[in-house]
């Protein structure tokens, strides 16, 4: 019983563009919501959060969406870069030790 | 940003060996997480700690043990390596404000077992 799901395994978006990653959860009790990147063998690292008393939180060319209503949560990025080209995993959490990690979806930005 | 750093960054080993993956923060945090990850997979959570002396199992089951005699330290040991334990194992630490939520991690030990 998968908590949350990002349904798109691979993107592929030209330089310049927007990308748009999504996250779909199933369980209303998180309180934060938030993004990694993560290079091959390497560890991630954090990009953006938000509080799920907020629905928007920006971050120079990132931008993160929280829709509780539908339990779906997006990043934007733009423009996007050749170097944005990693894995970006969601994670959600209610502030204890738990975190929740999505499967992760694989960005390739063309140059 | 982040300050956790994880040692052996690979490491290939006989089945039966017994092994300890080192994970050190001078953040000065008191949680610290570790977790397992296969390609395609989310992380599994298999160990954390609130601080010193106190250290529980996370949701997925593992045979591996962990120790924090000190809040800068916090190592997993194997006792007897096999070829299931093959895997990224990625340590991690956060605030100790309910209100830090972020996880920072170390660059993980990707471990093949023979």
């Amino acid at each position: 019983d998968q908590q949350v799901k990002q349904n798109s395994p691979s993107l592929s978006v030209q330089e310049g563009r927007i990308s748009i990653l999504n996250c779909d959860y199933t369980n209303s009790m998180f309180d934060y919501f938030l993004w990694y990147k993560k290079y091959p063998a390497e560890g991630p690292t954090f990009l953006i959060s938000i509080s799920s008393i907020k629905d928007k939180n920006e971050d120079g060319r990132f931008t993160v969406f929280l829709n509780k209503s539908a339990k779906h949560l997006s990043l934007h990025i733009v423009p996007s870069q050749p170097g944005d080209s990693a894995v970006y995993f969601c994670a959600l959490t209610s502030g204890t030790y738990k975190y929740i990690f999505g499967t992760g979806t694989r960005l390739k930005v063309l140059a | 940003e982040a300050d956790i750093y994880q040692t052996p960054r690979y490491l290939v080993i006989g089945t039966g060996k017994k092994i300890t993956l080192e994970c050190s923060q001078t953040m000065g945090h008191d949680k610290m997480y570790w977790y397992q990850q296969d390609p395609g997979m989310e992380l599994h959570l298999i160990h954390y700690s609130y601080g010193v002396n106190s250290t529980e199992k996370g949701d997925l089951s593992s045979e591996s043990t962990v120790s924090r005699i000190r809040t800068e330290h916090f190592p997993l040991t194997l006792e007897s390596a096999r070829p299931s334990h093959t895997s990224q194992y990625l340590c991690a630490s956060s605030g100790t404000q309910l209100t830090n939520e972020k996880l920072f991690f170390g660059s993980g030990t990707q471990l093949s077992v023979l």
